[in-house]
Parts: structure tokens; C-alpha cells; sequence
């Protein structure tokens, strides 16, 4: 069935430090791509997506390209902030098949 | 625009006690879901609403979740009776349509649920 394998957390960087979390996904059909961020204490909330190959999503300094070839999604940002400290969660819907999918999150902590 | 609301915040039983959660999705919002969301998973839908009817309940245990969306508004979910591994946080979403590959869902604050 469909599924988002991504990097274990948790994840701890120093403010400005160059993030990359990877995801990888597995999908019978051609998924849409999303990645979602929990902050503390709030519900998930739609950081970026991507749907189509080579598209790229980019929001708030976060980008990630949907690579069909290596069938990835993975999250970077140049720069970290504190504020960025949540937990991110990739997922995907295949058209036709509507729940989406999500991995199981990877909490990143940015310190000062 | 008000986001999706959802009530109580927190909730703490005992096993075999019923239990039930409130979702107001965005207004004008078609779709309406509720996914559990087990510590340290992510987030698996129960059921999805299309208006007042169910397009997709089948990973909804049905010998004790229910799920009603009477005027194709807001949404009640209930459990009973409560088991301790259904402690989890209840997360309620809504999209203008049925999801598409370019539909975006909007999801409450969630209900945490703790079981003892």
C-alpha cells in the first residue's frame, strides 16, 4: 500500500544551521506531495506541496522538490530558527484514493 | 476566517466510559475528517465526510467508534466503550471539496484523549 518513510527524529540544530529532512514514499498511483509542521500545543498545518514531478514547494524559507526518480520529498531550509522547533510530518494523496498518508513526523529542536 | 474549531481540548476516562469529541470545520467547508493520531505516529484517518454522508469509514472500528454529521456542518465523534489504546490525540480537518491532488486540509487544534 501507500507510504512516507522519513528520517527519525529527533532532530537538534543550532539556529542558522542548514536543515534537511528527508522522506522517502511509496504510492501505486501519482501522489500529490505535502509536508505539514505541529508546533507546540496547535494542529497541522499546511507548510508546502508539490504536485507534480520537479515541481518545488517553498514556504517561510522551507523548500523541498519532488524527485519521481529517487521518489523523494525532502524538507530543507538554509537557515534555522528557534521559532522553526516543531514537528514535521510529510505525506501524500494519490488522486482517486483520498485519505492522505502521513509518515510518522520528525520533531526538530532548534536551540540558540 | 476562523479555523477549524474543535472541543474539549483535553479529555481523561477510564476504560470502558464513553467519551465523545465536537468539530466546527470552516465555514463553507464541504469535507469534513477525523484522524487519530497515536504519540509518536502520524496522523490515520477514521472517517471522511462528504457533506452529511460517508465517502470513507473503513479504518473506523465500528464496534465502538461512531461518527455523525447530521446537517453537513458539524461533527461529533464518539467512543464507547473507551479501551486504553485509544489514547491519542483526535485531529478533525476540513477541505472545500472532496480532496483533490491540489487540495489543501485545514486541521483543528485536536482533542488530546487519555485512557486510564
Amino acid at each position: 500500500g501507500d507510504s512516507v518513510t522519513q528520517m527519525e527524529g529527533p532532530v537538534t540544530l543550532s539556529e542558522e544551521a542548514f536543515l534537511t529532512i528527508n522522506c522517502t514514499y511509496t504510492a501505486t498511483g501519482y501522489p500529490s506531495l505535502f509536508w505539514y509542521v505541529q508546533y507546540p500545543g496547535e494542529g497541522l498545518q499546511l507548510l508546502l506541496k508539490a504536485t507534480k514531478a520537479d515541481d518545488k514547494g517553498s514556504n517561510k524559507g522551507f523548500e523541498a522538490t519532488y524527485r519521481k526518480e529517487t521518489t523523494s520529498f525532502h524538507l530543507e531550509k538554509g537557515s534555522v530558527q528557534v521559532s522553526d522547533s516543531a514537528v514535521y510530518f510529510c505525506a501524500l494523496l494519490v488522486p482517486g484514493n483520498t485519505p492522505l498518508v502521513f509518515g510518522k513526523g520528525t520533531r526538530l529542536s532548534v536551540i540558540a | 476566517e476562523a479555523g477549524v474549531a474543535q472541543s474539549p481540548r483535553y479529555k481523561i476516562i477510564e476504560k470502558r466510559q464513553s467519551v465523545a469529541f465536537w468539530c466546527n470545520p470552516i465555514s463553507g467547508h464541504a469535507t469534513l475528517y477525523w484522524y487519530q493520531q497515536i504519540l509518536g505516529q502520524g496522523p490515520k484517518l477514521l472517517i471522511q465526510f462528504q457533506n452529511n454522508g460517508v465517502v470513507d469509514d473503513s479504518q473506523l472500528p465500528k464496534d465502538r467508534f461512531s461518527a455523525e454529521r447530521l446537517k453537513g456542518v458539524d461533527s461529533t465523534l464518539k467512543i464507547q466503550p473507551a479501551k486504553l489504546e485509544d489514547s491519542a490525540v483526535y485531529l478533525c480537518a476540513s477541505s472545500p471539496r472532496l480532496a483533490g491532488p491540489t487540495d489543501t486540509q485545514y486541521f483543528g487544534p485536536g482533542t488530546r484523549l487519555t485512557v486510564l
